[in-house]
């Protein structure tokens, strides 16, 4: 089973700053099959990215992904009051689904 | 544009059967894979299991000998079982629509606590 690890487990940063965001596999993985969420407190996660580095509908341009092998990168460009959130980083592959336990981006 | 509501009992006792649906609109469950997907208060997102309604399910290894998932085509609705619960059952419990690999749409998400 596929383990993915997210640092740091809290980001505290200021609007307007850029954020960066690791989650690493255990073991290599397909770009493919990488996605990252947003989840703000009470509501259901949000999709942001997938594939690795391919926004979802209505994802804004700040937001980007990139990354292969087992490091793989969300990159928040310029930070918006909305943008602060937990995000997650998931895999499938071999019939399994996995989840990094989530970093934290809070306002500093 | 699909959605996705869970519903259920909030509060389950220990040793019974947890037992959730989501209903969808807006697409049929014919057309796609969908996930059950569970959060325990203040910790991070687990993945139960999945189906597609051609008869494929999937679960979650550790979870397997308790879970079953199912779907009704003419409700339109997925189905989620969880036997013989514990504490570590309680959690906000999701159902959220594949596409390829990933969660694309997802439902608000029901707690459901188990305690006596």
């Amino acid at each position: 089973e596929i383990v993915l690890t997210q640092s740091p487990g809290t980001l505290s940063l200021s609007p307007g700053e850029r954020a960066t965001l690791s989650c690493r596999a255990s073991q290599s993985v397909s770009s493919s099959n990488l996605a990252w969420y947003q989840q703000k407190p009470g509501q259901a996660p949000r999709l942001v990215i997938y594939s690795a580095s391919s926004r979802a509908t209505g994802i804004p341009d700040r937001f980007s992904g990139s990354g292969s092998g087992t490091d793989f990168t969300l990159t928040i460009s310029r930070l918006e009051p909305e943008d602060f959130a937990v995000y997650y980083c998931q895999h499938y592959g071999s019939s399994l689904w996995t989840f990094g336990q989530g970093t934290k981006v809070d306002i500093k | 544009q699909v959605q996705l509501q869970e519903s259920g009992p909030g509060l389950v006792k220990p040793s019974e059967t947890l037992s959730l649906t989501c209903t969808v609109s807006g697409d049929s469950i014919r057309n796609y894979f969908w996930s059950w997907i569970r959060q325990p208060p203040g910790k991070g997102l687990e993945w139960i299991g999945d189906i597609f309604i051609s008869g494929h399910t999937n679960y979650k290894p550790s979870l397997k000998t308790r879970v079953t998932i199912s779907g009704d085509t003419s409700k339109n609705q997925i189905s989620l079982k969880l036997t013989s619960v514990t504490a570590a059952d309680t959690a906000v419990y999701y159902c959220s629509r594949v596409h390829i690999a990933e969660f694309d749409t997802w439902g608000q998400g029901t707690l459901v606590t188990v305690s006596s």
